[in-house]
């Protein structure tokens, strides 16, 4: 089955604890990116990449990091999390380009004390 | 960049009736609108999608029209079911290698049985 996989899909963590999401897709999609969904702010895009290697800042980067050493795996990284980074955060993949059609995750509700 | 809003936040409907859905998006170099679907404790699912050279486009129930000139383009479900209620994001981006998909802040559709 086509999917893009998040894990783990629920996580307390506290301040200052580094912490890792994982994200893959079987799709052999070239495209992913990371966002964060907010009450009132809807999505708004934190990390992209546009293939292996090559990743870039999107509307929201602070606080966070990314890489993309497979075409696969796409993980978000919090070096120090902070509670303003409590969210609920979704993966998404699409074949090229951002335009394209995107397959999200099924989301990772983080809670940072 | 490009700016896109939808109005009201909420909105709530009887079994059967219609609704629509409306957002506006500010950069007329805009040329693909997709909409979105959330159901609650999942990602994101792309429901119907229109490009700039076509003025309305029907799959089944939804419908998706599209006002270049007023910078507009509404979602319309017809027969609304108690399935359809969820959060619906509609979103603007150009084609292209490096174009940027601006998603709207969603609207939480209600249908009361």
């Amino acid at each position: 089955e086509a999917q893009v996989t998040q894990n783990p899909r629920y996580l307390i963590t506290v301040t200052g604890k580094k912490l890792t999401v994982t994200c893959s897709q079987n799709m052999n999609h070239e495209y992913m990116s990371w966002y964060r969904q907010d009450p009132g702010l809807g999505l708004r895009q934190i990390y992209y990449s546009m293939n292996v290697e090559v990743t870039d800042k999107g509307d929201v980067p602070e606080g966070y990091k990314v890489s993309r050493k497979e075409k696969r795996n796409f993980p978000l990284i919090l070096e120090s999390p902070s509670p303003n980074q409590t969210s609920l955060y979704f993966c998404a993949s699409s074949l090229f380009f951002r335009s394209d059609e995107q397959f999200f995750g099924p989301g990772t509700r983080l809670t940072v004390l | 960049g490009e700016n896109v809003e939808q109005h009201p936040s909420t909105l709530s409907v009887q079994e059967g009736d219609s609704a629509v859905i409306k957002c506006t998006y500010s950069d007329s170099a805009s040329n693909y609108f997709p909409w979105y679907k959330q159901e609650l404790g999942k990602g994101p699912q792309l429901i119907i999608d229109i490009r700039s050279n076509v003025g309305e486009k029907k799959d089944q129930r939804i419908a998706v029209t599209l006002n270049k000139t007023a910078k507009h383009f509404s979602l319309h479900i017809t027969e609304t079911q108690p399935e359809d209620s969820a959060v619906y994001f509609c979103a603007a981006s150009m084609s292209g290698a490096n174009s940027k998909l601006t998603f709207g802040k969603g609207i939480t559709l209600s249908v009361r049985p």
